[in-house]
């Protein structure tokens, strides 16, 4: 069954970087794509971009652009998220979710159980 | 792109249908029939329920069922049950390899 783990919970300070994992198990790695959502306290889902888990080529969402990173590593079925220069307005759950084998596809399943991530000074 | 277009809340009593709606544009939502639906109960991760506008993933009753017309997807819940209670999020394929979202709709199980 296919599954997806993230890390655990993170304090940063503002101005600071955070890189979440998300590491796959079930299902071959390669064949898909991985997609970052995050989720602020009581606000809806929004997305930030997804990763190819083949080639390693990522898009990003316009807002995101420039301030995060989404890579892989295919050895050990692990993407990653990294966000730099955090704010307040970072502190949001972040979700790493296994997308199609078409970019279009929005079968977004299995999700990740989510990483919380709090920017406090 | 905007988020997709979603009513904040709708309820219903048990037993009774209720349809969720999620408006897009031509380029989305009326170009493609990359459409899924999302449930998501309080501090739990989103969950697939709705896929392809009209694809249920196993799993899944078969009182959820998605349609498409036009610009606007909607999802429809019938026999509603108190476990249904949850947060609902439409999504689609947006064209230039992005995604959109909904803002989300809050269903209240009276």
């Amino acid at each position: 069954q296919a599954q997806l783990v993230q890390s655990g919970a993170e304090v940063k300070k503002p101005g600071a970087s955070v890189r979440v994992s998300c590491k796959s198990f079930g299902f071959t790695f390669t064949e898909y794509y991985i997609h970052w959502t995050q989720q602020a306290p009581g606000q809806g889902l929004e997305w930030m971009g997804w990763i190819n888990l083949y080639s390693g080529y990522t898009n990003y969402a316009q807002k995101f652009q420039g301030r995060v990173t989404m890579t892989r590593d295919a050895s050990i079925n692990t993407a990653y998220l990294e966000v730099n220069g955090l704010r307040s307005d970072d502190s949001v759950v972040y979700y790493c979710v296994r997308g199609g084998r078409d970019v279009r596809q929005t079968s977004f399943d299995p999700w990740g159980q989510g990483t919380l991530v709090t920017v406090s000074s | 792109q905007s988020a997709l277009t979603q009513p904040r809340s709708v309820s219903g009593s048990p037993g009774q249908s209720v349809t969720i709606s999620c408006t897009g544009t031509s380029g989305d939502i009326g170009a493609y029939n990359f459409v899924s639906w999302f449930q998501q109960h309080p501090d739990k991760a989103p969950k697939l329920i709705v896929s392809d506008v009209t694809r249920r993933p196993s799993g899944v009753p078969d009182r959820f069922s998605g349609s498409k017309s036009g610009n606007t997807a909607s999802l429809t819940i019938s026999g509603l049950q108190a476990d249904d209670e949850a947060d609902y999020y439409c999504c689609s394929y947006g064209g230039n390899s992005n995604v959109l979202f909904g803002g989300g709709t809050k269903l209240t199980v009276l």
